[in-house]
């Protein structure tokens, strides 16, 4: 059962364009929703994170929008750069004890020159 | 700090034998997790530990998958025999914040090649 749906599979982008990844969950009892971003050769690295009681997070180029209702959240890189190349996941978990985090199945990021 | 330790960084090994891969976790983190990322699958949780306590192992696919923990800077993941459906990219990850282990830190990875 897969509870966090990732899209796009794979995303090429120009250099200074905008990236967005999408998310989707089904289990109402998440509530942290981070972004792990993981370059060839390494282990996946926390990039941003957002708690439902906003709607939108930003850190430098990157952006959380979040969508409660819609059970959605969204990861924005502006001006995207060719050292965002990257994959990228989307996570989720849930505001009981005991969990862990449910990893969505990856966006593989190009920027092109 | 010198992050999660793994090793090796790469196995090589052939059907039926056994395969040990190796782990320390970030000093002073509480929580331990296995994870194996394939391309078909993502990345899959395996086991994780709580104070070196094995707290939840259903994500191990069977049998020959076993984990330990004997000390907080510590802990190995052991698959006998070893199968060529098992090769992948195997990552252990710490975490600071406990049971709800919400900012894990990963390693490198393994990568494990059964031929």
């Amino acid at each position: 059962q897969q509870q966090v749906k990732q899209s796009p599979q794979s995303l090429i982008v120009q250099k200074g364009g905008i990236s967005i990844i999408n998310c989707a969950y089904e289990n109402t009892a998440f509530d942290y929703f981070p972004w792990y971003q993981q370059f060839p050769g390494k282990g996946p690295a926390l990039l941003i994170a957002i708690r439902p009681d906003v709607s939108e997070k930003k850190e430098g180029r990157f952006t959380i929008s979040f969508n409660k209702s819609a059970k959605q959240f969204s990861l924005h890189i502006m001006d995207s750069q060719p050292g965002d190349s990257a994959t990228y996941f989307c996570a989720a978990t849930p505001n009981f004890g005991n969990e862990k985090l449910t990893f969505g199945t990856g966006t593989r990021l190009t920027i092109i020159p | 700090d010198a992050g999660v330790i793994q090793s090796p960084r790469h196995e090589v090994t052939e059907m039926g034998q056994e395969v040990t891969l190796r782990c320390k976790p970030i000093s002073g983190h509480n929580s331990l997790f296995w994870y194996r990322q394939t391309m078909m699958r993502g990345l899959e949780l395996l086991i994780y530990f709580n104070n070196n306590v094995p707290i939840d192992d259903s994500g191990m696919p069977e049998d020959r998958f076993s984990a330990k923990m004997p000390n907080a800077s510590f802990s190995t993941l052991k698959i006998q025999p070893s199968e060529p459906r098992d090769s992948a990219v195997y990552f252990c990850a710490s975490s600071p914040g406990g049971i709800r282990n919400e900012k894990l830190f990963f390693g490198s990875g393994t990568q494990l090649s059964v031929l």
